[in-house]
């Protein structure tokens, strides 16, 4: 049973465009959200993050999102740039020893 | 200031054979942890550590193990290795606070 899902495997936009990604999770007791970045060959890099009794967070051109009541949160990068193409992770914590459940990830594809 | 260090980058091991894989971390954080990463997944939790000497099971532990003799290391052992681990594995830390991951750069492990 997978508790956090990232439901597409990838998404491309144009440059300049906004680039939408979508995460769900099934397990309420989840306190921290987190969005990672990963490029080819490297270790993820953290981007954002939310806590639970927030609805948004923002840092420059990247605001994440989230409904507590469906289970859900979004990361919106605006405006998308070529150097945003990576693979985005979801993930989601509680407070027991900070442990992070990861999705699949998504693959971005920004194109010039 | 190098973050988290893990060594080797690669590898490739017979079945049966046993290696370690080694892990370093220089900002003082308690927290650190072992994922792995199959093509097209997420990242699974192996083991994880909240400081020098305890460590636990995380969500895919068989056929690993770890010890934390030291708040800096975190070595990851494979015993008797198999085809099923072959994947790339990430060691990472977090001061506990907002469960961000400092992850390392991977080592890519090939099992023949």
């Amino acid at each position: 049973d997978q508790q956090v899902k990232q439901n597409s495997p990838s998404l491309s936009v144009q440059e300049g465009r906004i680039s939408i990604l979508n995460c769900d999770y099934t397990n309420s007791m989840f306190d921290y959200f987190l969005w990672y970045k990963k490029y080819p060959a490297e270790g993820p890099t953290f981007l954002i993050s939310i806590s639970s009794i927030k609805d948004k967070n923002e840092d420059g051109r990247f605001t994440v999102f989230l409904n507590k009541s469906a289970k859900h949160l979004s990361l919106h990068i605006v405006p998308s740039q070529p150097g945003d193409s990576a693979v985005y992770f979801c993930a989601a914590s509680g407070t027991n020893a900070g442990k992070s459940t990861f999705g699949d990830g998504t693959t971005l594809t920004v194109k010039p | 200031n190098a973050g988290v260090t893990q060594t080797p980058k690669f590898r490739i091991l017979k079945i049966g054979q046993s290696m370690t894989l080694q892990c370093t971390q220089d900002m003082n954080h308690n927290y650190m942890y072992w994922y792995r990463q199959d093509p097209g997944m997420g990242l699974k939790l192996i083991y994880y550590s909240v400081g020098a000497g305890i460590t636990d099971k995380g969500e895919v532990p068989n056929g690993y193990n770890v010890s934390r003799s030291t708040t800096e290391d975190f070595p990851l052992r494979l015993e008797l290795a198999a085809p099923s681990q072959t994947s790339v594995y990430f060691c990472a830390s977090s001061s506990g606070g907002a469960n961000v991951l400092t992850f390392g750069a991977g080592s890519r492990l090939t099992v023949l």
